[in-house]
């Protein structure tokens, strides 16, 4: 089984501290995604890798940054984090070859910008 | 642009009775749907997928899809609620060109009534 981890399920941070959301998946997939989820917005896609080093801009990608140093590692960033940041963080991963894409998710992380 | 709308915020049903959680789609050229579920606290785990042949597809935990093209439609149903049917449901859409992002309707809630 596909198992993509994040390593924190809550966390809590002040506004303009530095905030790194890590990501880390065990099935070679090539694809990684950031999400946020808002009550009444869904999922809106953050910021996608293709490959290592490779790094798009999503919907949404203000105020963010992603890295992808390593295949299975991929961390968001907040640079300065802001109360509007407060929200539920998704990641997730793919296998590239499969154009039919099934996406499998983390638990999530719960952030709190206060 | 590919688009999801899922039209209802929540659906209420009883235990027992037959559900249907609607998701209508725009995209130009074929479609690939997918349906995902979100238990509270809990990453989203993905449930099925339409990708070409018959349209109705089946998935885990003894759901189904209907893919309707003339409506643009892809409602996911089962003949019988259970309690632990109660979640988060998301519909998502993306076409043949590999380069365009799944797109995730904003989620419909699913309570099962005892």
């Amino acid at each position: 089984d596909v198992k993509v981890t994040q390593s924190s399920r809550y966390l809590v941070k002040r506004t303009g501290e530095k905030v790194f959301l890590e990501c880390v998946q065990d099935m070679d997939h090539e694809n990684m995604f950031w999400y946020r989820q808002d009550p009444g917005l869904g999922l809106r896609l953050i910021y996608f890798s293709y490959d290592v080093k490779m790094k798009e801009k999503g919907d949404i990608p203000e105020g963010y940054s992603v890295s992808r140093e390593k295949k299975e590692r991929f961390s968001l960033i907040l640079e300065s984090a802001s109360t509007n940041q407060t929200s539920m963080y998704l990641c997730a991963s793919s296998q590239l070859a499969t154009v039919t894409d099934t996406q499998y998710f983390g638990p999530g992380t719960r952030l709190t910008v206060l | 642009a590919q688009s999801v709308a899922q039209p209802e915020d929540q659906v209420n049903v009883a235990e027992g009775n037959p559900l249907t959680v609607k998701c209508t789609y725009s995209v130009s050229g074929n479609p690939y749907l997918f349906w995902y579920v979100q238990y509270p606290n809990r990453g989203l785990q993905f449930l099925l997928k339409y990708i070409t042949g018959d349209n109705l597809v089946k998935g885990s935990y003894g759901f189904e899809a209907e893919f309707n093209k003339s409506q643009t439609s892809f409602h996911l149903k089962k003949p019988s609620a259970l309690v632990s049917d109660s979640a988060l449901y998301f519909c998502a859409v993306r076409a043949l060109n590999r380069d365009d992002k799944i797109i995730f309707g904003k989620g419909t809630r699913l309570h099962i009534l005892p």
